[in-house]
């Protein structure tokens, strides 16, 4: 079965801190994996998309990484702002693009 | 990046009626777009894909006689919520495949 799964589920961090989030998938056969940021009440915004061959992959203070050997991908945000409380849900695509798997999403609340 | 926008953004109607929400991507032509229902502290849920000139194709669970999809031109599509009841009271959010998903804004829909 495609699935997704992020974690931490949540997470509260301090202005100024780094953090790093988890996605975990088991979808076959694998197209690309996709960040997303969803703000509340917005649609989600892309961060990056990355594809089979591609190990790491930055949008400014966000940093990508993917392994698709273990199937693992991670989403690295440096030097957090107050903006970036949103929810980040990693979408892994299963056959060319088009069929998206969606993660439950990671909370992130970052506080002053 | 590519644009896609939502009419309207929030609407309330009273149960019993039904409300249409328009999805436009406005500056690329999508043959297909998604539609999907997000429920709070959830993930999206995909619902239907409608590809242009043709029938949507509904997931399961999701009645194609309450959900109406039209999608009339290669820039539009629209949800047709009949008959809405409470339960009906969710975030719907369309996207539109162009070089790659890209989401709307969302649409908060409030049965009362």
């Amino acid at each position: 079965k495609n699935q997704v799964e992020q974690s931490p589920q949540s997470l509260i961090i301090l202005e100024g801190k780094n953090c790093t989030l988890q996605c975990n998938y088991t979808v076959s056969p694998f197209s690309n994996l996709r960040w997303y940021k969803q703000d509340t009440g917005r649609g989600p915004v892309s961060l990056t998309i990355m594809t089979f061959s591609e190990n790491t992959k930055s949008n400014g203070r966000y940093t990508a990484t993917l392994d698709a050997d273990t199937k693992q991908s991670s989403l690295h945000i440096t030097a957090s702002q107050l903006s970036d409380s949103a929810s980040y849900i990693c979408v892994v695509s299963a056959e060319r693009g088009t069929a998206l798997i969606f993660g439950k999403g990671t909370t992130l609340s970052v506080s002053s | 990046g590519a644009v896609v926008s939502q009419h309207p953004s929030r609407v309330i109607c009273k149960s019993g009626t039904s409300v249409k929400i328009e999805c436009r991507s406005l500056d690329f032509q999508a043959t297909t777009m998604f539609w999907y229902r997000q429920f709070p502290k959830q993930s999206l849920m995909l619902m239907a894909t409608s590809n242009e000139g043709s029938k949507a194709t509904y997931e399961q669970g999701v009645e194609k006689d309450k959900f109406l999809i039209n999608h009339a031109s290669l820039t539009l599509s629209t949800l047709t919520v009949t008959s809405a009841h409470p339960e009906d009271s969710s975030f719907y959010i369309c996207s539109a495949h162009g070089t790659e998903q890209f989401f709307g804004p969302g649409t908060r829909l409030t049965v009362l």
